[in-house]
């Protein structure tokens, strides 16, 4: 599976975009981008994937360049409880492990 | 959503105990459960994958007769720590996926083992 690589952290004031870059230039055609985040002391939570297109949900944007080298996730109001380590994976099938870099360690503060 | 339950969340026991974990999935069936463990600090680490009637797979350094797994049903799999010694106290935590399409993995709250 590709290498990714993050920012070791990000700072954000609350209510503001959280933009968290991620680099995977080494990622294949059938690699897919994956976002967790774990909160202390807790398990990784799952946020959002995409493969080549944009993608949307009730958490998050993600932001994937055209050649795929590169994405973003966006959190578009940072609140205090997404203070977390941010993990960004990519994953060639259904079924791999994922195998966890350093993320990034987001501080939202008010 | 997914949700998979991961029991107990917090032990302490002695040294030469055995304990077991188990991860459940709550509202769905997973062929494949991953365990993890981290320690302070640092990132999870993949110790085996656990594949619903076969035999486990262990990462390299995981010794596979200390980590028991088992597998036995769809949506059960058990972490059981042979003989646990304090340098095994560590957080660990186990993930599922679902059958079908490219679903993505959901992970328990944990179990933070602590051994003395």
């Amino acid at each position: 599976d590709a290498k990714t690589t993050q920012p070791p952290s990000m700072d954000c004031a609350e209510g503001r975009a959280a933009n968290l870059p991620c680099n995977h230039s080494t990622i294949s055609g059938n690699e897919y981008v994956y976002w967790y985040r774990q909160i202390h002391s807790q398990g990784p939570q799952y946020i959002i994937h995409g493969l080549k297109n944009n993608e949307t949900n009730e958490m998050a944007s993600l932001i994937i360049t055209e050649d795929r080298k590169s994405s973003t996730l966006i959190l578009p109001h940072a609140t205090l409880r997404d203070t977390a380590v941010y993990y960004c994976i990519a994953v060639d099938q259904a079924g791999t492990a994922l195998i966890f870099g350093k993320g990034t360690t987001l501080s939202v503060s008010s | 959503g997914a949700v998979v339950s991961q029991h107990p969340s917090w032990v302490i026991c002695k040294s030469g105990t055995s304990v077991k974990i188990e991860c459940r999935s709550l509202d769905f069936q997973a062929t494949t459960m991953f365990w993890y463990r981290q320690f302070p600090k640092q990132s999870l680490m993949l110790m085996a994958t656990s594949n619903e009637g076969s035999k486990a797979t262990y990462e390299q350094g995981v010794e596979k007769d200390k980590f028991l797994i088992n597998h036995a049903s769809l949506t059960l799999s058990t972490l059981t720590v042979t003989s646990a010694h304090p340098e095994d106290s560590s957080f660990y935590i186990c993930s599922a996926m679902g059958q079908g399409g490219n679903q993505p993995q959901h992970f328990g709250d944990g179990t933070r083992l602590s051994i003395l």
